[in-house]
């Protein structure tokens, strides 16, 4: 049952362009977002998060969209620097037993070319 | 830099073994999670410490045990090793036992051969 799925295995896009990365979930209870970048042979690094109060959220290059009624995110990366080829991760966290855990996209490579 | 480290870096050993992962989480985080990425699974949820307490467990096997010790460095435990153990663990820090973001270790990849 994968309740956090990312359609687009990989994203090829060309330097100074705009790289959309989407991800839907499925439960509702999910009350966080998050966007991770990982390396090869690095953990996933945080990039950018949403509550689920909030549509927006900026920081820099990177933008997370949150629409609600679609259960679906999306990060946008503007412009898209060849530094920032690398596997991102879209995240779900919500309350779980008296804890809290991350619910994993399957990832999405991307590729920016000079 | 996160600021968590997770030592081995590396570990191969064999079937039927058992191994001990060690994390640090960063200065002033007193959760604690490990994960398994496996090429099949993806990143999954196995164990939340907060404080030195259980807080959620997911998909952990028996075999695998976790603790989280009083200077809150916590360690996971995988006993009666089996070939499909072999993946990556990560263990990831967050301030409290909210919601929110965590930020993971460099990982120590397992090879169990």
């Amino acid at each position: 049952d994968q309740q956090v799925k990312q359609n687009s295995p990989s994203l090829s896009v060309q330097e100074g362009r705009i790289s959309i990365l989407n991800c839907d979930y499925t439960n509702s209870m999910f009350d966080y977002f998050l966007w991770y970048k990982k390396y090869p042979a690095e953990g996933p690094t945080f990039l950018i998060s949403i509550s689920s109060i909030k549509d927006k959220n900026e920081d820099g290059r990177f933008t997370v969209f949150l629409n609600k009624s679609a259960k679906h995110l999306s990060l946008h990366i503007v412009p898209s620097q060849p530094g920032d080829s690398a596997v991102y991760f879209c995240a779900a966290n919500g309350f779980f037993a008296a804890g809290n855990k991350l619910t994993f996209g399957g990832g999405t490579r991307v590729l920016v070319k000079p | 830099d996160s600021g968590v480290t997770q030592t081995p870096k590396h570990l191969i050993t064999a079937t039927g073994q058992r191994v001990t992962l060690r994390c640090s989480p960063r200065s002033g985080d007193l959760s604690v999670y490990w994960y398994q990425q496996s090429l099949d699974q993806g990143l999954q949820f196995l164990i939340q410490y907060y404080n030195g307490e259980e807080r959620a467990k997911g998909n952990i096997l028996e075999r695998f045990s976790a603790q989280q010790f009083p200077d809150l460095h916590s360690e996971l435990n995988l006993s009666s090793l089996e070939l499909g153990d072999s993946a990556l663990y990560f263990c990831a820090s967050s301030v409290g036992v909210g919601t929110g973001a965590q930020y993971f270790g460099p990982g120590t990849r397992l090879l169990v051969l």
